[in-house]
């Protein structure tokens, strides 16, 4: 079965300081892995993905993400944070490759200035 | 845009009554998805539906049904609330099979007291 774990419910950072929220899966087939984000009172949002290939994806507002199938993580990066990306993180993997996916509990990202 | 409404946006209800969420797409998208988002459980999928009249459940399907009449709606339905659905509630749309990337709308807010 599939799952995904994300690390820390809640990561502060100061502006312009990198980024990194941690989130680690489990799968019994090749995953498809997604990243994404919710701005308050809204719905979520795709950030980035990983199908197949290339193991560094990049996504929308300069976010990237790196599959790494021996430490089974993918976790999510920016180099500088901006007031803007304050908001709530989720992970996700699908079930079966399918449309179906399986959320992580969520990272609520804080950005002070 | 994925031309996403549901309705109603915020609903308080008593133990007991029925609730109907609506969920309506002007894409004529196949599939439809219905999450339900809580602290500390991230999202997590109810119900969902391939097509009219083609549905199944998800991992917290109990105390839910669904219906899909016609393509462009999906309805959920509470048929005796409880204080454990209390909840806000995400209908979401894919675009094509197997991309795994989810249109969520804006979210419906269940307080059941």
């Amino acid at each position: 079965a599939q799952s995904v774990t994300q690390l820390g419910s809640h990561v502060s950072v100061s502006e312009g300081a990198l980024v990194l929220l941690r989130c680690n899966y489990s799968s019994s087939v090749p995953p498809y892995l997604f990243w994404y984000v919710q701005y308050p009172n809204q719905g979520l949002q795709l950030l980035l993905k990983y199908t197949t290939g290339a193991t560094l994806v990049k996504g929308i507002n300069g976010f990237e993400a790196e599959f790494k199938k021996s430490e089974t993580s993918f976790h999510l990066t920016k180099p500088s944070a901006h007031m803007s990306d304050a908001a709530e993180y989720f992970c996700a993997v699908s079930v079966g490759n399918t449309d179906k996916l399986i959320f992580g509990t969520g990272t609520r990202l804080q950005v002070f200035p | 845009d994925a031309g996403i409404t549901q309705s109603p946006r915020h609903k308080v209800t008593e133990t007991g009554t029925p609730v109907t969420l609506r969920c309506h797409q002007t894409e004529n998208h196949r599939y439809m998805y219905w999450y339900r988002q809580d602290p500390g459980h991230g999202l997590r999928l109810i119900h969902y539906s391939y097509g009219v009249k083609d549905t199944d459940k998800g991992e917290v399907s109990d105390g839910y049904s669904v219906s899909r009449s016609k393509t462009e709606d999906f309805l959920l339905t509470l048929e005796s609330a409880t204080s454990s659905q209390t909840s806000v509630y995400f209908c979401a749309i894919t675009t094509g099979r197997y991309t795994g990337e989810l249109f969520f709308g804006e979210g419906s807010r269940l307080t059941v007291l």
